[in-house]
């Protein structure tokens, strides 16, 4: 159980396109997703916290505007990156909180997907 | 500031080896620490979680232990897998939405 899936693994594109990566709770409903990017031999790096059917809350120094982030259902959530430039290359991985352990668990358990290799060329 | 140090950087052991990795951090409030494995390329997964009263907790050849007056963890991977070789992460959970990640030791067991 407790399965999150990304789409695509990889992904390749040009200077100046927008790409969008998927992020789905396969098994369980995700009322808060979180999306991170990760640099070579760095940690995850929170860029925002999203909520089923509200407006994602973005960490200080992510441009909301460039990473558009829409969690339209329990089970899904989406990160755009717009306009992408080669510094937006990085490795970006979503996690998702169970929303039936969310009440009860003293614990906030996060599930993280397989992670998005994004470059830019 | 909120912050998770963790020690070694990198390590390399043979296979077999027993090896122990740390982790300090100043983190408040204080709601759990959790110990991820995250191969190359790969998402973080969770190997143990402990609150403020656990003290330790093992799976399977892996054993957290947590000291919540010094503020500091440990990760003891016993008889070393090739497999074992990733990087291992701490993470403190701030409060109840926010988690603070360390930089990761990276692991590498050879034949």
């Amino acid at each position: 159980g407790a399965v999150v899936s990304q789409h695509p693994s990889r992904v390749i594109c040009k200077s100046g396109t927008s790409v969008k990566i998927e992020c789905r709770s396969l098994d369980f409903q995700a009322t808060t997703m979180f999306w991170y990017r990760q640099f070579p031999k760095q940690s995850l790096m929170l860029m925002a916290t999203s909520n089923e059917g509200s407006k994602a809350t973005y960490e200080q120094g992510v441009e909301k505007d460039k990473f558009l982030i829409n969690h339209a259902s329990l089970t899904l959530s989406t990160l755009t990156v717009t306009s992408a430039h080669p510094e937006d290359s990085s490795f970006y991985i979503c996690s998702a909180r169970d929303k039936g352990l969310a009440g009860g668990s003293s614990y906030n358990e996060q599930f993280f997907g397989p992670g998005t290799r994004l470059t830019v060329l | 500031k909120n912050q998770v140090e963790q020690s070694p950087q990198s390590l390399i052991i043979l296979e077999g080896k027993n090896c122990t990795l740390q982790c300090n951090y100043t983190v408040s409030p204080f709601s759990n620490l959790r110990w991820y494995k995250q191969d190359t390329g790969r998402g973080p997964v969770s190997l143990t979680i402990m609150t403020f009263s656990e003290n330790t907790k093992s799976n399977g050849r892996y054993t957290a232990t947590l000291d919540a007056d010094t503020k500091q963890s440990s990760l003891h991977i016993t008889a070393s897998q090739l497999s074992d070789s990733a990087s291992y992460i701490c993470v403190v959970s701030e409060g109840y939405n926010k988690l603070i990640f360390g930089a990761g030791t990276r692991l590498a067991v050879h034949p």
